[in-house]
């Protein structure tokens, strides 16, 4: 059963717009997670983490936010760029890092 | 290194044959782990390392799958008897503490098994 969920496969935004990526997960144990990008036949570059302490986690254009009594978060990418067309991961950790299955991002022109 | 450096890139066995991927974390790093992702889908966990020491094997097949971090080496993972299941990208990552840290990921070995 899976413990992290991407429920949307793909997304598309305009360029210059905000772009909203979520996940859910299961496991009341989690206590980091991790946003992770994805470029074709390069491995997955960290982006964002928040421990479960956090609500609110901001660098640069990319927030992330943690609902820890829905099991949900969030990754906000403003304003959303070309180059961030990826697959976009979303992680959680209790010692190994789990993965959800990805959303891939399309930013159009 | 600054970068978690995984060879090969590329990997072609027949089905039966051995595979072996190697990866070298960056340097400093305790921590190992490796995961398969099976076509671009979600990353499955096979195992990681703390130093030369085993500290999750949860994900590991229990026959054919076994991996090593020796002292001054890359660390391996190696597949006996192929199956054409096994094919797959195989990612290492590197991280400097388990738990709350992030993981630096190399860039993959693609199996093919024929």
């Amino acid at each position: 059963d899976q413990q992290v969920k991407q429920n949307s496969p793909s997304l598309s935004v305009q360029e210059g717009r905000i772009s909203i990526l979520n996940c859910d997960y299961t496991n009341s144990m989690f206590d980091y997670f991790l946003w992770y990008k994805k470029y074709p036949a390069e491995g997955p570059t960290f982006l964002i983490s928040i421990s479960s302490i956090k609500d609110k986690n901001e660098d640069g254009r990319f927030t992330v936010f943690l609902n820890k009594s829905a099991k949900h978060l969030s990754l906000h990418i403003v304003p959303s760029q070309p180059g961030d067309s990826a697959v976009y991961f979303c992680a959680a950790s209790d010692d190994k890092i789990i993965f959800g299955k990805g959303t891939r991002l399309h930013i159009l022109p | 290194g600054e970068e978690v450096a995984q060879t090969p890139k590329h990997l072609v066995r027949g089905e039966g044959q051995k595979a072996k991927l190697y990866c070298a974390p960056i340097k400093g790093h305790s921590y190992v782990f490796w995961y398969q992702q099976v076509l671009k889908n979600e990353f499955k966990f096979l195992i990681s390392f703390q130093n030369e020491n085993v500290f999750d094997e949860t994900g590991m097949p229990k026959e054919r799958f076994s991996a090593k971090c020796l002292p001054n080496s890359p660390c391996s993972l190696e597949i006996q008897a192929t199956k054409l299941e096994d094919s797959a990208v195989y990612f290492c990552a590197s991280a400097d503490l388990s738990g709350n840290s992030p993981l630096h990921f190399g860039n993959g070995t693609r199996l093919t098994v024929t």
